[in-house]
C-alpha cells in the first residue's frame, strides 16, 4: 500500500515561512492535495492538484511536488495558521491515502 | 453555499449497528461522487468509503469492508452510511465529504462531522 510520511510537528515564528513536507515513493507523479484542520473543526481544503488554491484561501498558501516530496509552503505565517495539516493523494493500489498529519505551531 | 450536514451518530454497543445520514445542499448532488472520512479521537484522517454520482459504483476501505454499506438517494440529496458489526476501533468522528470534481480524488467540502462511539 502507498504510504505518505509527514513530520509530526513544525514550528515557525510569526511572519516567517513554514514548509510542511509530505514524502512518498515517486509522489511527483501523483496529484497532491492539502487540508488544514483547526481544533474541533472539520478539515478545509487549502491546496489541490499540487499547487492550486481554492477560492478564499490566501495566496500565502502554496504547494509544490517533485520527486519523492511534496511541500506545502505558508508564507508570512500568522497565529491563525496554527493547525494540523494533512496531505492526500489517490493511488491506484491504495485508493485515497492521507498522510499522518503535521501540527503547525506558531511560536 | 454548499452545506453537508451529518446526523445519526451516537453511542452503540460493540456488535451493534448505526446508520449515518448526510443531507447535502447548495450544489447539484447527483453530479458528484461522495465520500465518508473518519477521524478517531486524537488521530489522523482515515478514508472509509465512496460512492459514484449515480450510486452504481462503491468503494470500501479494508477496515470496514463487509460491515459498512454506503448508499445515496439523489432524489433526497442524501448520503448514507450503514454500519454494522461495530467495533471499538470504529469509534471516530465521521465526515461526509464532497468530491472536488467529477474526476478528481480530492475533497472540497466537508460536513461538521458526527461522532460515533462504540462502547459497552
Amino acid at each position: 500500500s502507498y504510504v505518505l510520511t509527514q513530520p509530526p510537528s513544525v514550528s515557525v515564528a510569526p511572519g516567517k515561512t513554514a514548509r510542511i513536507t509530505c514524502g512518498g515513493n515517486n509522489i511527483g507523479s501523483k496529484s497532491v492535495h492539502w487540508y488544514q484542520q483547526k481544533p474541533g473543526q472539520a478539515p478545509v481544503l487549502v491546496i489541490y492538484y499540487d499547487s492550486d488554491r481554492p477560492s478564499g484561501i490566501p495566496e500565502r498558501f502554496s504547494g509544490s511536488n517533485s520527486g519523492n516530496t511534496a511541500t506545502l509552503t505558508i508564507s508570512r505565517v500568522e497565529a491563525g495558521d496554527e493547525a494540523d495539516y494533512y496531505c492526500q493523494v489517490w493511488d491506484s493500489s491504495s485508493d485515497v491515502v492521507f498522510g499522518g498529519g503535521t501540527k503547525l505551531t506558531v511560536l | 453555499e454548499v452545506q453537508l450536514v451529518e446526523s445519526g451518530g451516537g453511542l452503540v454497543q460493540p456488535g451493534g449497528s448505526l446508520r449515518l445520514s448526510c443531507s447535502a445542499s447548495g450544489f447539484t448532488f447527483s453530479s458528484y461522487a461522495m465520500h465518508w472520512v473518519r477521524q478517531a479521537p486524537g488521530k489522523g484522517l482515515e478514508y472509509v468509503s465512496a460512492i459514484s454520482s449515480n450510486g452504481g459504483s462503491t468503494y470500501y476501505a479494508d477496515s470496514v469492508k463487509g460491515r459498512f454499506t454506503i448508499s445515496r438517494d439523489n432524489s433526497k440529496n442524501t448520503l448514507y452510511l450503514q454500519m454494522s458489526s461495530l467495533r471499538a476501533e470504529d469509534t471516530a468522528v465521521y465526515y461526509c465529504v464532497k468530491a472536488g470534481s467529477s474526476s478528481g480524488y480530492y475533497f472540497d467540502y466537508w460536513g461538521q462531522g458526527t461522532l460515533v462511539t462504540v462502547s459497552s
